[in-house]
């Protein structure tokens, strides 16, 4: 099945820092969303992008199909933006989304 | 996504209890998932039903049962679990799987825990 890889496992910034979360993968893919799982486990779901770029507010992603990976940058951190970020995909003609295993963020006041 | 309602959001349970997890959605989708999620790693999927029909089943051991009564309602029957089974499970719903490369819309989940 298609692999994901997500980079870095974990990143403690302080508040108001800038981060960029990276997403390798290894197929093509006809779907690819970013998400953030809170403390409470909910996964919050931030962007629908398999392909192009997205901005919402402190937030934006880029996808580049052709060379398979995708970013998701975070301005102006705030400590409620930590928690688990994952990146998750759909391709390789399977249905279903495969998720990396997350890159842990932790903002510190 | 609070557009998908997954009920209980915590259930305890014997080994030898019999339980079951409710989702729902109304968005008109026509693809319905269960993932589960154990601590600290990333949620894996179980199931996909596409137009009430289980499309796919990974491997998932026969202790969980999934069913679809309808296109709004998801359900996991669960049975004889075992301890390793606590988790969050986690359900989603798509417009379509058959059309591919329609976002997943994800409930809030059930943190199981098995006594």
């Amino acid at each position: 099945g298609i692999q994901v890889e997500q980079s870095p496992p974990d990143l403690i910034l302080q508040e108001g820092a800038n981060s960029t979360l990276r997403c390798n993968f290894s197929d093509s893919v006809n779907n690819l969303q970013w998400f953030h799982q809170n403390p409470w486990g909910q996964l919050i779901n931030l962007f629908y992008i398999p392909s192009g770029t997205k901005q919402n507010g402190r937030l934006s992603a880029t996808t580049v199909a052709t060379e398979r990976y995708s970013l998701l940058y975070i301005s102006s951190s705030q400590t409620t933006d930590s928690g688990v970020y994952f990146c998750a995909v759909e391709g390789g003609g399977a249905d279903g989304l495969t998720f990396g295993k997350g890159t842990h963020l932790i903002i510190q006041p | 996504d609070t557009e998908v309602t997954q009920t209980p959001k915590h259930l305890v349970m014997g080994m030898t209890n019999k339980k079951s997890l409710k989702c729902e959605q109304h968005m008109g989708h026509r693809a319905m998932y269960w993932y589960k999620q154990k601590a600290k790693k990333p949620p894996e999927l179980m199931f996909v039903y596409s137009y009430e029909k289980l499309s796919i089943n990974e491997s998932v051991p026969s202790r969980f049962s999934p069913e679809c009564p309808n296109s709004s309602l998801l359900n996991l029957h669960l049975h004889a679990l075992q301890p390793e089974d606590s988790a969050l499970y986690l359900c989603a719903s798509s417009q379509d799987v058959a059309r591919r490369g329609q976002p997943q819309h994800f409930g809030d989940g059930t943190r199981l825990s098995i006594l």
